[in-house]
């Protein structure tokens, strides 16, 4: 198995540049959540799907970011315009549903610089 | 709503030192309750969990009791160690919507 795979792992970009984050869900998970992390805010959810749909975008802090799952096995996230306050780290976690009590894994993280 | 609080770090311990983190949550019925762990450069990755009231999560030596009563679930280590250094996440479910809610984070510091 191998776990949820987030691309890049790093990203560097200047201010005004798109940003697009990947996931690559475990195999057979029905959700799929975005998170943000930074010193300040800490850990923030930003929305999460469940067998592709989203169910809660309300921590998308705002328009500029937008989150998509087109199939079981891909979803991303973007940035349009980025921002030097989009500087964090974003973490893709899938679930396999209430049969495991809402457990959930993480991947490594994409850690984004915006100049 | 939902929610948890968790003990504001940073928490410096010595090495063999005991750790307690408090965790207390609110919540619809009665969640599964997560501790989880990241190691400095790390994403997030479970450390243990109980499912009903009164189960006893263990990993690692750590310890966590499911407190209905009290709806708490304070993580427990009889002695850490330096590789326990790491950022904890109290983080009971939120039931039929599939997600958890995650306290702030306490920060673990063990010197040797």
């Amino acid at each position: 198995d191998a776990g949820v795979i987030q691309s890049p792992r790093h990203e560097v970009t200047e201010m005004g540049q798109e940003v697009t984050l990947r996931c690559k869900p475990i195999s057979g998970h029905d959700y799929l959540f975005w998170y943000r992390q930074t010193m300040m805010r800490g850990l923030e959810l930003l929305i999460y799907f469940n067998n592709n749909v989203p169910i809660d975008d309300s921590g998308m802090p705002e328009d500029r970011f937008s989150a998509k799952m087109p199939n079981a096995s891909f979803s991303t996230l973007k940035i349009q315009p980025s921002e030097p306050r989009d500087s964090a780290v974003y973490f893709c976690a899938s679930s396999p549903g209430r049969i495991s009590y809402n457990e959930q894994f993480f991947g490594p993280g994409t850690r984004l610089t915006v100049l | 709503g939902d929610s948890v609080t968790q003990m504001e770090g940073p928490v410096t311990l010595s090495e063999e030192a005991f750790l307690t983190i408090n965790c207390t949550y609110t919540a619809t019925g009665y969640p599964s309750l997560f501790w989880y762990v990241q190691y400095p450069g790390e994403g997030l990755q479970l450390l243990l969990k109980a499912t009903k009231a009164d189960d006893k999560g263990s990993n690692k030596g750590f310890e966590a009791t499911y407190r209905k009563e009290t709806t708490s679930f304070h993580l427990e280590k009889g002695s850490v160690q330096v590789s326990d250094s790491a950022v904890y996440f109290c983080a009971p479910g939120q039931g039929s919507q599939g997600n958890l809610i995650f306290g702030k984070g306490t920060k673990l510091s063990v010197k040797p």
